[in-house]
């Protein structure tokens, strides 16, 4: 059970370049989330998607587009990087309890670097 | 959206009790609230989550009053590996993602 993947753990972009950023999840869930964290700063939702099939836009969607292939596996791309989207991008799956809140599983993050 | 303030830094020595407070004024009826732990280079890691008064884990307590309108993360005996920033998230158990919010979260150091 590994939990929450994502490739790749580092990405160098020269401006304009497109790239897409995967993200898997073995936990059977059906949400998953895609954030960016800028340095000392807390995390911002990109993109969400609450179940297979369907996504929509969080805080800060300009610039970036997400697939959900199947259960599995949320996508992230960049079709055009710019500078300002050198961050850390982490992307989460989220365990739904009856009557409780939502708990969410993050994986360790892509470090991109738009020179 | 359940706005959250959490002090930017704490320093506390080993051993000690550390008390994170977390202010939500407008937390909504449906919300909860969730502490995560992150590590320099690492994902945040869930913490703890309740929705009134206390929970306690293994890990921590979670102290949450009446009027909701706050909460504390109490971590028992701290060492040097809880060094770490803390988030303190409220959002539905249900309803859109974009509801949820992390806030910049709490620089807990801890000394020797």
């Amino acid at each position: 059970n590994a939990g929450v993947t994502q490739t790749p753990k580092f990405q160098v972009l020269k401006t304009g370049q497109s790239m897409t950023l995967q993200c898997a999840q073995d936990m059977n869930h059906n949400s998953m989330y895609w954030y960016r964290q800028d340095p000392g700063m807390g995390l911002r939702l990109i993109y969400y998607s609450a179940s297979e099939g369907t996504t929509d836009k969080g805080e800060v969607p300009n610039g970036y587009n997400v697939s959900r292939l199947n259960k599995r596996e949320f996508s992230l791309r960049l079709e055009s990087a710019a500078p300002s989207q050198t961050s850390v991008y982490f992307c989460a799956s989220i365990l739904r309890g009856t009557g409780q809140g939502e708990t969410q599983y993050f994986g360790p993050g892509t470090r991109l670097l738009v020179l | 959206l359940a706005k959250t303030t959490q002090p930017i830094s704490m320093d506390s020595y080993e051993g000690q009790e550390v008390n994170i407070t977390c202010s939500h004024n407008n937390i909504a009826t449906n919300d909860y609230i969730t502490w995560y732990q992150q590590f320099p280079s690492q994902g945040p890691r869930f913490i703890i989550q309740g929705y009134k008064t206390k929970v306690t884990n293994e890990v921590a307590s979670l102290f949450i009053p009446a009027d909701r309108k706050s909460s504390t993360l109490s971590l028992p005996r701290v060492s040097l590996s809880d060094t770490a920033v803390y988030y303190c998230l409220v959002g539905p158990s249900s309803g859109s993602a974009r509801q949820l919010t992390f806030g910049s979260g709490t620089q807990l150091t801890v000394l020797p």
